[in-house]
């Protein structure tokens, strides 16, 4: 089983500034990565697959990036709506898929 | 639009079984496989299981073999997720999610209370 690994596992941001999240894989998952971010009481949205892709109506100010084990989703001006948490979760090799245990993006 | 209605909440004793109802519309049903993936408070998403909603072929993950069982019926664009010998760690919300590999479309999550 591939194992995701999330850091870190609190950022605090300003609103305006810039977050970089990270997600490490314990093989290589090639691009089979996804991101996506979850409100309280909400499903996960999917942001990204194919680690770089964005998803239907994903602000532009959201990129992925990375390959192999290593990828990073970065928000470049946090606006209010963004401070959620994310997960990412990789489909390289299932059964099962897995998820990394997630990072909360707090307001500073 | 896609969407995916969930059954209600469920509260079970120790030991027994919950059945979750997804009911798609929006899209063929048969061309899309569904998961399941379930959220224990303040945890990460866990991958329980996955259907082809065509045929019928199941896939699980080791976590809930021979506990989990994930069933379609294709007339009513609706797929099942059936858990047994439940216990308090299997208090979480339960979704369905279609498959992309990557999970676009979610329900809207069904809470299952498992308590004495």
């Amino acid at each position: 089983e591939v194992v995701m690994t999330q850091s870190p596992a609190t950022l605090s941001v300003s609103p305006g500034e810039r977050a970089t999240l990270s997600c490490r894989a314990s093989q290589s998952v090639s691009r089979n990565l996804a991101w996506y971010q979850q409100k309280p009481g909400q499903a996960p949205r999917l942001l990204f697959y194919g680690a770089s892709t964005r998803a239907t109506g994903v602000p532009a100010r959201f990129s992925g990036s990375g390959s192999g084990t290593e990828f990073t989703l970065t928000i470049s001006s946090l606006h209010s709506e963004d401070f959620a948490v994310y997960y990412c979760q990789q489909y390289n090799n299932w059964p099962p898929y897995t998820f990394g245990q997630g990072t909360k993006l707090e307001i500073k | 639009q896609v969407q995916f209605v969930q059954s209600g909440p469920e509260v079970k004793k120790p030991g027994a079984s919950v059945k979750v109802s997804c009911k798609t519309s929006g899209y063929t049903f048969i061309n899309f496989a569904l998961n399941w993936v379930r959220q224990a408070p303040g945890q990460r998403p866990e991958w329980m299981g996955w259907i082809n909603t065509g045929n019928g072929n199941t896939k699980y993950s080791q976590n809930f073999q021979g506990r989990v069982i994930i069933t379609r019926d294709t007339s009513a664009s609706t797929a099942y997720m059936e858990l047994s010998s439940l216990r308090s760690e299997d208090t979480a919300v339960y979704y369905c999610a279609r498959e992309d590999h990557w999970f676009e479309y979610w329900g809207q999550g069904t809470l299952v209370t498992v308590s004495s």
